[in-house]
């Protein structure tokens, strides 16, 4: 079975602008979330959806948001990008939420 | 939500010998998951070994076992016959309701 893949893998953008990020989760997982992670931070959760409902958010502010396609794959954008949003952000599939997750190779984000 | 602290953030074990990762937890709930992920240097987070808080018996995964006490919310990793490719950051993770919050991870490095 393939595994999550996240597109683009690099991504370098200028303040201001606004980034979608692409995450496909292993074929019959149905629960996706998405993490950032940071040196300073750490992993920290962004939100996971299910179904194509979004079941819970981290604390990230509204320029955070994604979303859920029927085939289970998932979107994250950020609008309005800020120097404090540069990060790998992970995208991690399940078969269903509280089960084991499945981590992608993330995309490394740098915005300057 | 509920947080995840690991107070020890570098580690080091001789190869070929056990070494223990803390970590405890704190939450309202009494449904909820516990993991271990692993993040080698390569950055795509595998999952080492997971608990049900509501199952008494510590999970095992063959060189990984976890000693979980849930009253002190205590769930610590146990590595045995520590290998190089045991070298990494190891995070340890608490699930409930959809929501997946990490600890700040240990660094892991095994000498040969």
């Amino acid at each position: 079975k393939a595994g999550v893949t996240q597109t683009p893998r690099y991504l370098i953008k200028t303040r201001g602008q606004q980034v979608t990020l692409s995450c496909s989760p292993i074929s019959g997982h149905r629960s996706v979330s998405w993490y950032q992670q940071t040196p300073g931070q750490g992993l920290q959760f962004l939100f996971e959806y299910f179904s194509e409902t979004q079941r819970n958010k981290g604390n990230f502010p509204g320029r955070f948001s994604g979303r859920q396609f029927s085939n289970s794959r998932s979107e994250m954008n950020v609008s309005t990008l800020e120097l404090g949003d540069s990060a790998l952000y992970l995208c991690a599939s399940s078969l269903w939420p509280s089960y084991e997750q499945y981590f992608g190779p993330g995309t490394r984000l740098t915005v300057t | 939500a509920q947080t995840v602290t690991q107070s020890q953030p570098e580690m080091s074990v001789q190869e070929a010998e056990t070494v223990t990762l803390s970590c405890t937890y704190d939450t309202s709930e009494s449904d909820y998951y516990l993991f271990w992920y692993k993040q080698p240097p390569s950055r795509q987070m595998i999952l080492v070994i997971r608990q049900e808080a509501y199952k008494q018996q510590n999970a095992t995964e063959n060189r990984f076992s976890v000693n979980f006490q849930k009253a002190a919310k205590s769930f610590s990793l146990k590595i045995s016959d520590s290998q190089l490719g045991d070298a990494a950051m190891y995070f340890c993770a608490c699930e409930n309701n959809n929501d997946m919050r990490f600890g700040a991870g240990t660094r892991l490095t095994v000498k040969p």
